[in-house]
This record gives C-alpha cells, structure tokens and sequence, in this order.
C-alpha cells in the first residue's frame, strides 16, 4: 500500500524556517517524481514545489522561489521542504504527492503556521 | 501561467441525477507530440487530501466507481457524475499538468438537493 506521512509542521514566527519532511512505503520512490502542493484552509490548491527521481531537478512556484528548496534521499524514501524566510502567507497544509502522469498520491498533510 | 477557471462555483443535485461541473483553462493542454490531454479531475472531501479521480481527461483511475467520466479537448472539458451517490458530496478541482506551474481550477462544491 502506497503510504506518504508528511511532518514537520506547527507554528513558526515570520520571518522563521521549518523543515517539512514526507516518508513515502509501499512504492519504488526512488523511480518517481515527487510535488508539494499547499492548501490554505477552506481555499484551494496551489502547487509549490517538485523534484526529479534523482534529485537532480526541481522547480518552484513564483510565491516561494528563492525561498523554498526541495529534495529528496532515496536512500531514507525522504522527502523534504526547507522553508525559509516564511510569511504569513505560506500558512497552509502542505501536502506531499507522488506524481504518475499527474498527482496519483496524496499524503494526509502537515499544517503550518507563520504567526507571531 | 495556465489558468483554470470552473462552473458552477457549487451545485445541488438529488440523489440518483446527473452531476455536470465543467472546467476551462486559459492555453490548450493538447500536447502535439503524443496527442494527450494533460487534464485531471480531483474529488476532496471534508478534512481529508485530494483523491485523483480522472486523468488524460478522460481516463479513470483505478477504483473509481464508473458513475465518473470526463471528457473534453482543447481547452473545455466536464466531469460528469452519472448518478450522485451520497458519498459523492465534496469538492471537485480540474488540474492541468501540462506545463509547470501545475495550476488547479478554483473547485466546485457538489452537494445533495
């Protein structure tokens, strides 16, 4: 079964960091595309971020280019997101997706919030 | 950037009717080269992640029930729910990958009449 858990969320002060990491079981992650997609509550899906099966890869939303740095250890099935330089406007859940053709699945996702 | 607008913004069918929920995007997502329709349909329902429902447009995943259909080209495509089941209330988003950024429609809440 195709697991993806996401973590690392909670609340960060503008202008702070965190680290999102997404576990992936139950596939060959190293042979996969992997996304984060963002979700503010209540509103809708924003893609932010995506990375080659190598690693080798990524590309960014305008929003958090230069801010944001995807990656991947294909060793530990890890996927991560630093976060840096985090407005209040990053507030989302933040959502780890594998991509097979398109978005085929979805972890549970992580919150974050940026508030002082 | 592709844009992608849906309508209805949200829609209220009875049990057992025909739900329609269209989606357009702003450039065609026909790829010339392999002649697919890079278009996804996604259902989210309350407090759980997006589940993929449609791809390549028309193209159903696996286990989804075959109530679901999409179709479309060029730039105008629909999701068609054959005959709404009460599981069926959630929001639905079109998504093109096409292109990076992969930019998803605004979604369209379906609900029960």
């Amino acid at each position: 079964e195709v697991q993806l858990v996401e973590s690392g969320g909670g609340l960060v002060q503008p202008g702070g960091s965190l680290r999102l990491s997404c576990v992936a079981s139950g596939f060959a992650f190293s042979t996969y595309w992997m996304h984060w997609v963002r979700q503010v509550p209540g509103k809708g899906l924003v893609w932010v971020s995506h990375v080659n099966s190598a690693g080798t890869t990524t590309t960014y939303a305008d929003s958090v280019k230069g801010r944001f740095t995807i990656s991947r250890d294909n060793a530990k099935n890890t996927l991560y997101l630093q976060m840096n330089s985090l407005r209040a406007e990053d507030t989302a859940v933040y959502y780890c997706v594998r991509e097979k053709w398109t978005f085929d699945y979805w972890g549970q996702g992580t919150l974050v919030t940026v508030s002082s | 950037d592709i844009v992608m607008t849906q309508s209805p913004d949200s829609l209220a069918v009875s049990l057992g009717e025909r739900a329609t929920i269209n989606c357009k995007s702003s450039q065609s997502v026909l790829s010339s080269s392999n002649n697919k329709i890079y278009l996804a349909w996604y259902q989210q329902k309350a407090g759980q992640p997006p589940k993929l429902l449609i791809y390549w447009a028309s193209t159903r995943e696996s286990g989804v029930p075959d109530r679901f259909s999409g179709s479309g080209s060029g730039t105008d495509f629909t999701l068609t729910i054959s005959s709404l089941q009460a599981e069926d209330v959630a929001l639905y988003y079109c998504q093109q990958y096409y292109t990076s950024p992969y930019t998803f429609g605004p979604g369209t809440k379906v609900d029960i009449k």
